[in-house]
């Protein structure tokens, strides 16, 4: 199957300071993009999207920026919480199907 | 439901059975796919369906795994003669367009001894 991902990188932060995951997409093509949180033992759930046409996108404490020209991803959180800990996977559309990238644990101490 | 559901959650089985698994996507979701995610890593694409049109199988690991839907509604994954690197869960996810957000289920995990 296609996927980008491997072994996971972790990026560990303190609690209250803002971080920021970074993710590579593969398919110039691709016009959607989606940042999805999966904690441990569940499926991953939505965090943000962002189409193609844009180059930025503001959540509740989230803001995903996007970089068509290097094909480049970044989701920020701010004031990161103990809760926010989980793996973070951006995702790309290309014909309909969405694509995974690889994966990013994140870790936040209190 | 509200959500996406499979079953089963766990499924234990010995190497060379057949195995399936069950998605029961959201209610309207004309988009469905099947994920798979070994012990941490990602997720690898398997297939999509979208409506009626022909499924996109081009994830598919091998000619052991298939995969059904009847309309808009269950679908069904499908390994034949399971071996030890299928051990996996597996994640069905159902979207109300081939554009929208995606709706993830709990996933199936499947362990092939």
């Amino acid at each position: 199957g296609e996927s980008v991902g491997l072994h996971l990188p972790t990026l560990s932060v303190q609690e209250g300071d803002n971080s920021i995951i970074n993710c590579a997409y593969s398919n110039s093509a691709s016009d959607y993009f989606i940042w999805y949180k999966q904690e441990s033992g569940k499926g991953p759930q939505f965090i943000i999207d962002i189409r193609s046409n844009m180059d930025k996108r503001q959540g509740q404490r989230v803001t995903v920026l996007l970089n068509k020209t290097v094909k480049h991803l970044s989701l920020q959180i701010a004031a990161t919480q103990p809760g926010d800990s989980a793996v973070y996977f951006c995702a790309e559309k290309t014909a309909g199907k969405l694509i995974f990238g690889q994966g990013t644990e994140l870790s936040v101490k209190p | 439901g509200a959500g996406v559901s499979q079953s089963p959650s766990n499924k234990v089985t010995e190497k060379g059975k057949d195995v399936e698994l069950r998605c029961d996507p959201i209610s309207g979701h004309t988009a469905l796919y099947w994920y798979r995610q070994r012990l941490g890593q990602g997720l690898e694409f398997l297939i999509y369906f979208q409506g009626n049109s022909a499924p996109d199988k081009s994830g598919l690991p091998s000619d052991r795994f298939s995969a059904e839907r009847t309309g808009e509604s269950v679908s069904t994954l499908t390994i034949q003669r399971t071996q030890q690197e299928d051990s996996a869960v597996y994640l069905c996810a159902s979207s109300p367009s081939s554009t929208g957000e995606l709706f993830f289920g709990e996933g199936s995990r499947l362990t092939v001894l």
